[in-house]
């Protein structure tokens, strides 16, 4: 069964700490893992798609990598409207519809 | 605005009661999606329409029952409220040939 998970569950930050977050994964043959971004009662925000191990993606502060066991998401010099929950999801090949199969996420709260 | 927007935003209710949640997307995508994120924060999916014929059916009681009058539209309907279907749901819309899903802003369903 296609299985993600995150860690930490939480992480706490200073304004400009740079860390990373972690996503593991097993799943039979990747089709394609998902980074969303959730604020609190709202819906996931799309962030990243990356496809193959080796490949890397930006956007502002954000870095995400993958190989073929985890992706990172790298956030260097966080800001406080960093803070949010981020949530990793997996595609497999063998679903015809696109199924996402999602971690449970790690909470980051950046403080000023 | 483009964008998924779901009705209602909240929804208390009593156990064994009957609800519905609609959700509607004007971004001209042809699948959608209803997941469920438990008080844990698991976002799992429940249903996929792909021009408006179901093609994902993950184990869900068949007191949910999707209906997708068109392909922007796709409701929940739940029959018989228990405890357990408290939870935020989300409606998701995806463009074909696309990985990406777009999630709406959720409903949280309480049932008392």
């Amino acid at each position: 069964e296609d299985q993600v998970t995150q860690s930490p569950e939480a992480l706490r930050l200073q304004e400009g700490e740079s860390s990373s977050l972690n996503c593991s994964y097993t799943v039979s043959g990747l089709r394609g893992l998902f980074w969303y971004r959730q604020d609190p009662g709202k819906g996931p925000e799309f962030l990243f798609t990356l496809y193959s191990a080796g490949e890397e993606k930006e956007k502002e502060r954000l870095k995400a990598t993958l190989t073929k066991k985890e992706s990172f998401l790298h956030i260097t010099a966080p800001k406080p409207e960093d803070s949010a929950t981020y949530l990793c999801a997996v595609q497999a090949e063998n679903t015809g519809f696109q199924k996402l199969v999602f971690g449970t996420g790690t909470r980051l709260l950046v403080s000023p | 605005d483009t964008a998924v927007s779901q009705t209602p935003k909240y929804l208390v209710t009593q156990m064994g009661n009957d609800k519905s949640i609609k959700c509607e997307q004007n971004l001209g995508h042809d699948t959608m999606y209803w997941y469920k994120q438990d008080s844990k924060k698991f976002l799992k999916i429940m249903f996929s329409y792909n021009n408006k014929e179901l093609i994902i059916n993950e184990t869900v009681p068949n007191r949910f029952s999707p209906k997708s009058p068109d392909k922007a539209h796709l409701n929940l309907h739940i029959n018989s409220l228990e405890l357990g279907d408290s939870a935020v749901y989300f409606c998701a819309s995806r463009r074909r040939g696309w990985n990406e899903q777009f999630f709406g802003p959720g409903t949280r369903l309480t049932v008392l």
